[in-house]
């Protein structure tokens, strides 16, 4: 089966533009995830979504994050007025809920977004 | 907050040679413990998980061990290959969230 798809792989923008970046989960996953890694770095945490509504949105870094999941499968991070270090790889996961301690985040191949 | 160690950060070895990549974290009320390989440019790929009432598991030439109350847990790979060149990811999920707490990484290359 297919598994977390990302698009798009790279953005190239402008610092002061809008981005949005799409995550495909897997089909049935109720739990869906967004991360950033930086460079060098392990994967920071951004929000979860739990269905549609955001579940845990304690990671995102100021308000112009912003993401969305209105039918409770694609989700979309959204960052208005991008600064040179938003640059990173944008990263999304999803779960089946239910699995207790054997729940397993799938990861996708990221979004390499370069602000300059 | 759970903070998680990954030591060392980079590895270079000979393959055939058994691989010792260590993680620790701050917090020992875990609900469970995932390791993690990323290739370049990729996603990542989850190797194993240990669930908060295990010691260890074991998946094919990988092992993974975990004590709670020191707050490690230590991933061993057997007779290296140049394939399992990769940086390897632990991270920590506690039990009063869903988020996963990531190590910054041990970057591994094995040498043919």
């Amino acid at each position: 089966g297919a598994g977390v798809s990302q698009t798009p792989s790279n953005k190239v923008t402008e610092k002061g533009k809008y981005v949005e970046l799409r995550c495909d989960p897997i089909s049935g996953h109720t739990a869906l995830y967004w991360y950033r890694q930086s460079l060098g770095q392990g994967p920071e945490f951004l929000i979860y979504f739990q269905g549609t509504g955001a579940a845990d949105d304690s990671g995102l870094p100021n308000d112009r994050f912003f993401a969305v999941r209105p039918e409770g499968s694609v989700s979309t991070l959204k960052i208005q007025r991008t600064e040179r270090g938003d640059s990173a790889v944008y990263l999304c996961a999803s779960s089946s809920l239910g699995a207790g301690e054997q729940e397993t985040q799938y990861f996708g191949p990221g979004t390499r977004l370069l602000v300059l | 907050k759970q903070e998680v160690t990954q030591i060392p950060a980079a590895l270079s070895v000979p393959e055939g040679e058994n691989l010792v990549l260590n993680c620790s974290f701050t917090d020992s009320a875990i609900y469970n413990l995932q390791w993690f390989r990323q290739d370049p440019g990729k996603g990542l790929t989850s190797l194993l998980l240990i669930q908060s009432s295990q010691r260890e598991q074991t998946s094919g030439r990988l092992n993974a061990s975990l004590d709670k109350s020191s707050g490690r847990s230590t991933l061993y790979i057997a007779a290296s290959q140049p394939g399992d060149s990769a940086t390897y990811l632990c991270a920590v999920r506690n039990p009063y969230d869903y988020k996963l707490s990531f190590g910054a990484g041990t970057t591994v290359t094995v040498r043919a």
